[in-house]
């Protein structure tokens, strides 16, 4: 049973415009959430996170969205470049835990 | 960018026949993490380790070992290489808990078992 999940494998967006990244975890436990980028043949790099005790955190053109009564979280990108595409992993832990569960990741694609 | 290699970066081996990957770290942080990607699972635990000689297994760990007998090196073991076990695997770093420090990746290891 996956407990983290992101149920878009692919996203398309055109340069300019917001791309937003959803995912959704069923254990309430989690109180900590990142996102994750991968380009081909690397390793993820991290972009952003957010603790349970806030709704919303921003950095630059990123910003990362907590519903926790929806256990949903989203990933925001304004504007979009071409150079954000990748793919996209969200991962959650909690407190005291020595794991991070990841889902299955998006693949974003941002148009010139 | 955060020090860590791995290696072998390729590898190409025969069902049956033990293979050993291994991570080095230049960070000294106490934990280190061994995950496996695959398409539609993304990344998944197979062990980890928050300390020399203390390790733990995480969601896939079957047909795994790991070592870790120095703070820098962390040593996944297949003993006996099966086809299910083609796939890229990353190493992970971290100073703290997942929930209150970010995990540093390596450049992964693509294995293919034939």
């Amino acid at each position: 049973d996956q407990q983290v999940k992101q149920n878009s494998p692919s996203l398309s967006v055109q340069e300019g415009r917001i791309s937003i990244l959803n995912c959704d975890y069923t254990n309430s436990m989690f109180d900590y959430f990142l996102w994750y980028k991968k380009y081909p043949a690397e390793g993820p790099t991290f972009l952003i996170s957010i603790s349970s005790i806030k709704d919303k955190n921003e950095d630059g053109r990123f910003t990362v969205f907590l519903n926790k009564s929806a256990k949903h979280l989203s990933l925001h990108i304004v504007p979009s470049q071409p150079g954000d595409s990748a793919v996209y992993f969200c991962a959650a832990a909690n407190n005291a835990g020595n794991m991070l569960t990841f889902g299955g990741g998006t693949r974003l694609m941002v148009k010139p | 960018d955060a020090g860590i290699t791995q290696s072998p970066r390729h590898k190409v081996t025969e069902t049956g026949t033990p293979v050993t990957l291994r991570c080095h770290q230049t960070e000294n942080h106490r934990y280190m993490y061994w995950y496996r990607q695959d398409p539609g699972h993304g990344l998944r635990l197979i062990h980890y380790s928050y300390g020399v000689k203390d390790t733990d297994k995480g969601e896939v760990s079957d047909g795994y070992s790991v070592s870790r007998s120095k703070t820098e090196d962390f040593l996944l073991t297949l003993e006996s290489a099966t086809s299910s076990q083609t796939s890229v695997y990353f190493c992970a770093i971290g100073r703290q808990l997942p929930s209150t420090d970010t995990q540093y990746f390596g450049p992964g290891t693509r294995l293919t078992v034939l």
